[in-house]
């Protein structure tokens, strides 16, 4: 079946340390985002990407990076530059919209990143 | 102030309630979104709209773009309807295919 697989699902990270978080889909989407989660808040944006090779900041990008060099593939780096990552992340993915047209975005089941 | 605002934040109800969640947003927009973020944490994606009215089962929501409002009513709820349903809107202003999220309704449906 086509879908989100994000990876993994719970993961730790010791002070100063960097963690890459999985994210893949074979829905053949152009899009996909990086959303962070956090108790009592909507999600924030943190990085998209429309297009292979290319990416735009979101909302909430200061300690994170990303690379999108498949189509179906965009991990998200916490680096230590990121002081609270703490948080629920959540990866999605959809068709790119044509003018004012939309398309649904489908989520991932995400990743909750602890620091021990 | 947010440009998505959700109410009511939390809201419990017995099973058969007609349930309703409201949603206010500030900006022009090209569509809303209508979420279910279930406890284990997934999203699954339960409308999107831009006019009217849509239905799917038990679910009905409703935009009015003059007042900038949706609603997502739950007809004869039952606990399985448990989870938190998020209200996420793409402005027209906004570059890209970007969604600006509200805070989401906690909902508790009791057997």
């Amino acid at each position: 079946d086509g879908g989100i697989t994000q990876s993994p699902k719970y993961l730790f990270r010791k002070e100063g340390q960097n963690v890459t978080l999985s994210c893949e889909q074979n829905l053949n989407h152009d899009a996909m985002y990086w959303y962070r989660q956090d108790p009592g808040q909507g999600l924030r944006l943190i990085y998209y990407s429309q297009i292979v090779n290319d990416f735009q900041k979101g909302d909430i990008a200061e300690g994170y990076s990303v690379s999108r060099e498949k189509k179906e593939s965009f991990p998200l780096t916490v680096t230590s530059a990121q002081k609270n990552p703490t948080a629920f992340y959540l990866c999605a993915s959809s068709l790119l919209q044509q003018g004012y047209g939309n398309q649904p975005q489908h989520f991932g089941d995400g990743t909750r990143l602890s620091i021990l | 102030k947010n440009e998505v605002e959700q109410s009511p934040q939390n809201l419990t109800a017995q099973e058969g309630e007609f349930i309703t969640i409201n949603c206010s947003y500030s900006v022009g927009i090209s569509a809303l979104h209508w979420l279910q973020q279930h406890p284990g944490g997934g999203i699954v994606s339960l409308f999107m709209l831009s006019s009217g009215k849509k239905k799917h089962g038990r679910l009905i929501a409703t935009i009015n773009i003059q007042e900038k409002h949706s609603s997502l009513h739950i007809t004869a709820s039952h606990p399985r309807d448990s989870a938190v349903y998020i209200c996420a809107v793409r402005s027209r202003e906004t570059s890209g295919s970007r969604l600006t999220f509200g805070e989401g309704t906690q909902l508790t449906v009791n057997p």
